[in-house]
């Protein structure tokens, strides 16, 4: 695609059930990152992938979050059991051959 | 381990002024890259430029240009002749060498602009 799509673009969901955020790539990129923000803040990494391996995950926070990129392309970030305290902007962005990352719209997510 | 300072939390200017966002890095890699990304009011992050480490030269791009001061570990960036589309938050991110851990991001805390008529 022309660009990076996330969706949904907003979630609202209650504490304690699960949730996943997708994020479709630029067509072709290799790398795949989440970041998640806060309101007033920057951006803040999350995990990345390099085609379907997911290359560094110190930045999750916890256990409950988890992500997948089983075919090199699409991603999914999943929250399980989530909590108040997850509430977020979630980002995604796309990376070739090292050069900027492109982001998505992003996914704000609101738990109850 | 990384880190991004950017000191002014907001700034006002008339349209028409020039402004100078300012960022500071720390980093102990010796190859990193330098990147500035802006947030309009709708909420995207729009990516400006990155610089590589080893190029210290200035760059201009239109209203745009970035100065990079290794030795004060800086990387500014000044608006000439600001716009109220200028209006937007800015961030500052410094990553280290995609062959080393992966170029993820680590971004300041952004500084508000605000241009008014």
């Amino acid at each position: 695609g022309a660009g990076v799509s996330q969706s949904p673009r907003y979630k609202v969901t209650k504490r304690g059930q699960d949730v996943a955020l997708r994020c479709d790539p630029i067509s072709g990129h290799v790398s795949l990152y989440w970041y998640r923000q806060a309101l007033g803040q920057g951006p803040e990494f999350l995990t990345y992938f390099n085609y379907e391996a997911q290359q560094d995950k110190s930045g999750l926070p916890n256990d409950r979050f988890s992500a997948e990129r089983p075919e090199g392309s699409i991603s999914t970030l999943t929250i399980q059991r989530t909590e108040q305290r997850d509430s977020a902007m979630y980002r995604c962005a796309s990376s070739g051959n090292g050069a900027g990352q492109f982001f998505g719209p992003g996914t704000r997510l609101t738990v109850l | 381990a990384q880190k991004v300072t950017q000191a002014q939390t907001e700034i006002s200017v008339v349209e028409k002024e020039d402004v100078t966002l300012d960022c500071v890095y720390e980093t102990r890699d010796t190859t990193y890259y330098l990147f500035w990304y802006k947030q309009p009011p709708s909420g995207e992050l729009v990516f400006l430029i990155r610089r590589n480490s080893f190029d210290e030269q200035n760059e201009i791009s239109g209203r745009y240009s970035w100065n990079f001061q290794k030795s004060t570990s800086s990387f500014n960036f000044t608006i000439t002749a600001s716009q109220v589309v200028d209006s937007a938050v800015y961030f500052c991110a410094l990553s280290g060498a995609v062959t080393g851990g992966g170029n993820k991001l680590t971004f300041g805390t952004g500084t508000q602009l605000k241009v008014e008529l």
